[in-house]
């Protein structure tokens, strides 16, 4: 089975600190998102990675940078949180070559800015 | 830019009902779509894809057609259990080509609740 990790269910930062958070999959996939999830507003995209290095922006980049250093890890990082950042953040992966381009979803982080 | 509609916003039946969740896009250059499922607090879990060459596919209890012409998807869902109280989400997957895949479109859910 597919498994992604994320490395916090629950997060609790100030606002103006740095945030990172970290999701890892074991599938050698190499599609990674970034989501954010807020009532009345769905899942939005942040970021997409495709390979090694390689990103993308999605809707709502602003604020956010990412990292993929290695094909399993994609870090997103809030340069300086603000509360407007309180949000559920989902992770996923898909693999991209010859297959479906189904998403696996991580657990999610729920994280509070205060 | 796809969007994604899901009628009902919320339903609610006693156990035992066959159901049908609705869900249209407006961009019908599609590669396959998703039917997740999400858990309150937890993340997403793929319960169907279903590719664009397909009109159906089948997961036990669980049924997803899809009309790519007309924009359309259901999720049919029979003899319902409590346990399949949750948020449900369609995803249509866009085949504009090179680095488009994956990036899915979600609709806002229909929140289901299945009562004893």
């Amino acid at each position: 089975d597919v498994k992604v990790t994320q490395s916090s269910r629950y997060l609790v930062k100030r606002t103006g600190e740095k945030v990172f958070l970290e999701c890892v999959q074991d599938m050698d996939h190499e599609n990674m998102f970034w989501y954010r999830q807020d009532p009345g507003l769905g899942l939005r995209l942040i970021y997409f990675s495709y390979d090694v290095k390689m990103k993308e922006k999605g809707d709502i980049p602003e604020g956010y940078s990412v990292s993929r250093e290695k094909k399993e890890r994609f870090s997103l990082i809030l340069e300086s949180a603000s509360t407007n950042q309180t949000s559920m953040y989902l992770c996923a992966s898909s693999l991209s070559t010859g297959a479906t381009h189904e998403q696996y979803f991580g657990p999610g982080t729920r994280l509070t800015v205060t | 830019k796809q969007e994604v509609t899901q009628i009902p916003a919320a339903l609610s039946v006693p156990e035992g009902e066959n159901l049908v969740l609705n869900c249209s896009f407006t961009d019908s250059a599609i590669y396959n779509l998703q039917w997740f499922r999400q858990d309150p607090g937890k993340g997403l879990t793929s319960l169907l894809l279903i590719q664009s060459s397909q009109r159906e596919q089948t997961s036990g209890r669980l049924n997803a057609s899809l009309d790519k012409s007309s924009g359309r998807s259901t999720l049919y869902i029979a003899a319902s259990q409590p346990g399949d109280s949750a948020t449900y989400l369609c995803a249509p997957n866009p085949n504009a080509g090179g680095t488009s895949y994956g990036k899915l479109t979600f609709g806002q859910g229909t929140i289901l609740t299945v009562h004893p």
